[in-house]
This record gives structure tokens, C-alpha cells and sequence, in this order.
């Protein structure tokens, strides 16, 4: 069975750090691009970054650029994502998720919670 | 930047057939994905590369793209349907993954 589990949320002050971390289990896993997508409280689904099967790609949205790093370790079947100078924004729950052929996210964990607040 | 415009909200009786829309600049020559979210839960595929659908989605659900307008359909709309749902592509051009920002399904 394919499993994602997210880890590391918390609730950090503006301008903290965060380390988020996705256990893949049941899959193949140096065989899959990973993304992480976030949802803030109340609204739609926002795509944070994305990292390819070898870490060859890797790709992120705009608003995280240069705060975020998202990481992997096939060895380990583990993701990261490293989050620096956090904003109040940046508050929602993330989510990695699993992509067919760089594509479509087949399974998606179930979430961890960030909260950044003064 | 690429920008997924979808309605808000799109309201049905049982039994009818829900239509929710995913407009984009030529979204026709690109892939659509769509996602089924309900309340406390994570996202789930419903659609992949336009109109295929992922085993264990009912044939109920089916899509299609053309021109700047890609569209789920849900047939014969049960409650159990009740959610929000996502349209996804990737954009080219600037290597981002983009969303819609969501249509919540009422079943009246």
C-alpha cells in the first residue's frame, strides 16, 4: 500500500525555521518526482515545490524561492522541505504528494500543520 | 504567470449532472488534472490526462478539454459528491505546477 506521512509542523514565529519531512512507504520510491502543495486555513491548493526522482529538477513557486529547499534521500525513501524566514502567509497545512511521470499527484499524504505567528 | 480560472461554486440536484469548468489560455493543448477534496481530507484524483479516470473512481466522473476551457462532469450526482474540486496543470513556460482555485460542489 502506498503511504506518504508528513512530519515537522508546528507553530514558529515570523522570520523562524522549519524542517518538514514526508516518510514514503509500498512504492518504488528513486522512481517518482515528489511535490509538496500547501493549503491555507479556509482556502484552494497552492504548489510549493517540486523535486524529480534523482534530484536533477527541481522547481519552485515563486513566494518560496529562495526561503524553501526541498530535499530527498532515496536511501532513506524521505523527502524535506526546509523552510526559512517564514511568513505569516505561509501558514497552512503542506501536503506531499506523489507524481505520475513528473505529472499528475496519484497519492497524497494526509498533511502537517504549520502555523507562523507572532 | 499561467492562470487556472474556475467558479466558485457550482450547485446541483441529485440525480443531474454537475459541470465545473477550468478556463485557461489554450488550456486545449495542455494536460488537466482534477482533484476531489472533501472537508478534513487530502486531495484525491479524479482525473488524469483530460478524461482518464483513476481505477476505483466511478465511470460517473469524466472530463474534457479543448480550447480554453477544460470541464468535469459529474454524472448522476449523488451527497457523497459534496466537495471542492481542483483543476491542476503543469505550465511550460515558466516550470510551475498550477492550480485552480477551486470549485465547491453543493448537492442540494
Amino acid at each position: 500500500e502506498v503511504q506518504l506521512v508528513e512530519s515537522g509542523g508546528g507553530l514558529v514565529k515570523p522570520g523562524g525555521s522549519l524542517r518538514l519531512s514526508c516518510a514514503a512507504s509500498g512504492f518504488t520510491f528513486n522512481t517518482y518526482s515528489i511535490n509538496w502543495v500547501r493549503q491555507a486555513p479556509g482556502k484552494g491548493l497552492d504548489w510549493v515545490a517540486s523535486i524529480s526522482s534523482s534530484s536533477t529538477f527541481i522547481f519552485y513557486a515563486d513566494s518560496v524561492k529562495g526561503r524553501f529547499t526541498i530535499s530527498r534521500d532515496n536511501a532513506k525513501n524521505s523527502l524535506s522541505l526546509e523552510m526559512n524566514s517564514l511568513r505569516v502567509e505561509d501558514t497552512a497545512v503542506y501536503y506531499c504528494a506523489r507524481a505520475v511521470d513528473g505529472d499528475f499527484f496519484d497519492y497524497w499524504g494526509q498533511g502537517t500543520l504549520v502555523t507562523v505567528s507572532s | 504567470s499561467y492562470v487556472l480560472t474556475q467558479p466558485p461554486s457550482v450547485s446541483v440536484a441529485p440525480g443531474e449532472t454537475a459541470r465545473i469548468t477550468c478556463g485557461g489560455n489554450n488550456i486545449g493543448g495542455k494536460s488537466v488534472y482534477w482533484y476531489q477534496q472533501k472537508p478534513g481530507q487530502a486531495p484525491v484524483l479524479v482525473i488524469y490526462y483530460d478524461s482518464d479516470r483513476p481505477s476505483g473512481i466511478p465511470a460517473r466522473f469524466s472530463g474534457s478539454n479543448s480550447g480554453n476551457t477544460a470541464t468535469l462532469i459529474i454524472s448522476r450526482v449523488e451527497a457523497g459528491d459534496e466537495a471542492d474540486y481542483y483543476c491542476h496543470v503543469w505550465d511550460s513556460s515558466s516550470d510551475h505546477v498550477v492550480f485552480g482555485g477551486g470549485t465547491k460542489l453543493t448537492v442540494l
